[in-house]
């Protein structure tokens, strides 16, 4: 499956670093996803833009900065991390039309900080 | 809080046996849709329902919305080792939110 596509799909950083994370949908779709996923909490929503401006953000701390430049691309800015924030970042897209919310999620990007 | 509540958290049957996972809601629902996760893999949309007491099935999958709109279930007849994973349903609650439930992990034993 190569509609949705993050980039990297690993990444080690330390606390005092700065790194970005890369998503691309490749489906025509209208909206994009980030979800937090962790042993802790199987799916966590953290940003959601439709048509390209940011609709959801739930109470997300701001060491994470989305960034939604066109219907295409989603970046995730990271910055300060802590090791609490090590998971696997999911990046999913999907065309809102009138009752229709199907998601497809991309492979994730498996995040350690140390 | 959480609004989408799925149980059980965990199913082991051995091949062969049948499996259900529920979802519950505390407010009515748009619409629900189910999604499965392999291990190491990501999530996969199987299927959405819209309306009260809908039941669609897909090979040994059947699922079911409940006819209040609060809950539903997902029913595997005879598992297969094919079969393992998590099982994710999510709720449309409104204004296009969808909130995932915190999944059932199921295992089957060959």
């Amino acid at each position: 499956e190569t509609g949705v596509t993050q980039t990297p799909r690993h990444l080690v950083m330390g606390m005092t670093n700065k790194k970005s994370l890369k998503c691309e949908q490749h489906l025509g779709h209208n909206a994009m996803y980030w979800y937090k996923q962790s042993a802790k909490k199987p799916l966590e929503l953290m940003f959601v833009y439709s048509l390209e401006e940011r609709v959801e953000n739930n109470s997300v701390p701001s060491r994470f900065s989305p960034e939604c430049p066109n219907s295409s691309h989603l970046f995730l800015h990271l910055h300060t991390l802590q090791p609490e924030d090590s998971a696997l970042y999911l990046c999913a897209s999907s065309q809102v039309l009138a009752g229709n919310y199907e998601q497809y999620f991309g492979p994730g990007t498996r995040l350690t900080v140390t | 809080g959480q609004q989408v509540m799925q149980i059980p958290q965990y199913q082991h049957v051995q091949e062969g046996e049948d499996f259900t996972t529920y979802c519950n809601s505390s407010t009515t629902l748009s619409n629900i849709q189910w999604y499965k996760q392999r291990p190491g893999g990501h999530p996969v949309f199987l299927i959405q329902l819209v309306k009260s007491g809908e039941v669609k099935k897909q090979k040994r999958l059947t699922f079911q919305f409940g006819e209040a709109k609060k809950n539903s279930s997902l029913h595997i007849t005879a598992t297969q080792t094919t079969d393992v994973g998590t099982y994710f349903c999510a709720g449309l609650l409104g204004a296009g939110k969808s909130t995932f439930g915190d999944g059932t992990t199921l295992t089957v034993k060959p």
